[in-house]
This record gives structure tokens, sequence and C-alpha cells, in this order.
């Protein structure tokens, strides 16, 4: 069946960067991937997708110049980049699957999930 | 960027409890409003896209309604599977946004 699976855990210092990969197997890789946190007592946050056929990215304006999303279109796989980071960074990150034309505008399939934890 | 608000924040229910919660949209996102149930330890799980239909899979217990600004979820019959934290999400312009999240638990 369609799923993402996503690399594990990982804790950085703060002012380094972090690469959170994502990989889709079971379905045709070509919907938007978007990448959504959850940091703790600060619900879910949109932080950009990315077209894995195309490569075109979309960053919302709070991320743009710390965040880099790329892919690999041989491996069906997507990747987050962050740099900088400090530690309202601590979150769990998660890939999402864009519905495409039958769940359209929606988010209908999620990785499990990859804790980042930002801590000196 | 559409902020989006959720009303309870939280709420204390019993198995068999009908609840509902509300979203709303600091402008209108037509019908471009999705729900999405999360538990800890586990990936959140789309319920509704397009503000009332149900994803495959969901059960007909929950419903959805709403345009524009105002839109709601309905639980009919709470199983103690539905225990868990329901976010809405607004799909109709860029940065996606999500509301704060309505808890719900066991009374």
């Amino acid at each position: 069946q369609a799923q993402l699976v996503q690399s594990g855990a990982d804790v950085r210092r703060p002012g380094a960067s972090v690469k959170v990969s994502c990989q889709g197997s079971g379905y045709e890789f070509r919907n938007y991937i978007n990448w959504v946190r959850l940091a703790p007592g600060r619900g879910l946050q949109w932080m950009g997708r990315i077209n894995p056929n195309r490569g075109d990215t979309h960053y919302p304006r709070n991320f743009r110049g710390r965040l880099t999303m790329a892919r690999d279109t041989s491996i069906d796989t997507v990747y987050l980049e962050l740099n900088s980071l400090t530690s309202d960074d601590t979150a769990i990150y998660y890939c999402v699957r864009d519905g495409g034309a039958l769940v359209p505008n929606a988010f209908d399939l999620w990785g499990q999930g990859t804790l980042v934890t930002v801590s000196s | 960027d559409i902020q989006l608000t959720q009303a309870p924040s939280s709420l204390s229910a019993s198995v068999g409890d009908r609840i509902t919660i509300t979203c709303r949209a600091s402008e209108s996102v037509d019908t471009f409003l999705n729900w999405y149930q999360h538990k800890p330890g586990e990936a959140p799980r789309l319920l509704i896209f397009e503000a009332s239909k149900v994803q495959s899979g969901v059960p007909s217990r929950f419903s959805a309604r709403g345009s524009g600004t105002d839109f709601t979820l309905a639980i009919s019959g709470l199983q103690p599977e539905d225990f868990a934290t329901y976010y809405c999400q607004q799909s109709s312009i860029t940065p996606f946004t999500f509301g704060p999240g309505t808890k719900v638990d066991i009374k």
C-alpha cells in the first residue's frame, strides 16, 4: 500500500543544520509532497512543498533563506534541509502527500514523523 | 496569512456523546477546509476534505459542513478511539495554515 517512510530521529546543536528524508512507495510518486511540523505546545505548521516531478518548490516567507527542499526521482525520495537551527525548531517533522485529483487540496498520506531535537 | 481559530480548545465527553467543533477563518476559504485527527505517537489522519467530504475509510459518525469562514466538525456517537486532538486546515491560499487544535478527552 502507499506509504511515506522518513529517516530517523536526530539531535542537533543550535546553529547547525538538519536533513530529513522521505521515501514514497506503493504509488506513483508525482503528487506534491508537503512538510508539516508539530512543535511542543505549538500545533501543526506547514513548512512548504515540493513537486517531485518538476522539482519546483514553495516556501512560506518565515522559512525562506534557511529551508531547502530537494528530490531524487531515481529513488522516489524528497528531502528537507533546515539551517541555523534554534530550540524553536525542536519538533516532529512530517512529510505529507497532497491528495491530488482524488483528494484535492488535502493531505491524505503522512509519513511516520521524524523527531528533531535542537539542544546544546 | 489566513488565521484559523477553533472552539472549544478542549472538551470532555463520554462515549456515545455527540460533539461539535467549530473552525473560523479570518477570511473566506470557500470550501478549501480540511479536518485532521491526531493521536499522540501517531501521524495525523485526514478525516474531511473540501469542508464536507468524508475521506475513504473514515467512519460515518464523522461529518462536517461549512463554507466561507465558518465550519463545523461533528462526531455522532463518540467512540473510545475518537479521543484525540482535531485540527482544521485551510488549503485555499499559501501558506496553508492550521487551527490551534481541539483536544477531546474522556469525561
